[in-house]
């Protein structure tokens, strides 16, 4: 039983420029939640998705968008490129009725 | 807002002795906790839930919730280096279809040989 999957594992951008990472939850999950952890800090929720549509959104700006295909697959995408972006990106997944959310390995994403 | 604290460390404990890990939460509300586990450079592992008063245990781990203290903490039995990583305490904070997790900003354990 595969876990969360999620790609590319580093990526490094420069500022302006946008990225998209992908995710793809543990098998019979459908909900798909991404979270922003920046060194030395607990991880911080962006947004969440459900029947490919965004449920809950986190204080994050406009710039970070993200999308929930038919099988239950996620991308979030990040616009205008800030050095402050960098982090590691996390993807969680979970099935609705249970609480337990499961995180994927994680993008490393550097902007320079 | 919605915070979760915890002791940022680092904690260091010998081998074979007790690793107590502390979290306190804002929102007198929430109802469920989770520990995770993060070793460096790797995404956090869930370890422990608990959702009622008490205590539960899982093999070394032991989760202990006091809701009207607003208090959560781990207790590692028999610690080993292996154990070596910060841990994560997060609160379920629900909206929409499912809660979103509310993250400390985590405990560095060391455990020495």
């Amino acid at each position: 039983d595969a876990g969360v999957t999620q790609s590319p594992t580093h990526l490094i951008k420069t500022r302006g420029q946008q990225v998209t990472l992908r995710c793809s939850p543990k098998s019979g999950h459908d909900t798909v939640s991404w979270y922003q952890q920046a060194l030395g800090q607990g991880p911080q929720f962006i947004f969440q998705y459900y029947e490919e549509e965004e449920r809950q959104r986190g204080n994050f700006p406009d710039r970070f968008s993200g999308h929930q295909f038919p099988n239950y697959s996620s991308e979030l995408n990040v616009n205008a490129l800030l050095l402050g972006d960098s982090a590691l990106y996390l993807c969680a997944s979970s099935w609705t009725g249970y609480n337990e959310q499961f995180f994927g390995p994680g993008t490393r994403l550097t902007v320079l | 807002q919605k915070e979760v604290e915890q002791n940022s460390g680092p904690l260091s404990v010998p081998e074979g002795a007790i690793a107590s890990l502390n979290c306190t939460y804002s929102d007198r509300g929430s109802q469920s906790f989770f520990w995770y586990r993060q070793y460096s450079g790797k995404s956090p592992e869930l370890i422990m839930s608990i959702y009622s008063n008490g205590d539960k245990e899982d093999g070394r781990f032991t989760a202990q919730l006091n809701k009207a203290s607003q208090y959560v903490s781990l207790l590692i039995r028999d610690s080993q280096p292996s154990d070596s990583a910060t841990y994560l305490c997060a609160v379920l904070n629900y909206g929409g279809s499912q809660g979103n997790l509310i993250f400390g900003k985590g405990t560095k354990l060391s455990v020495k040989p």
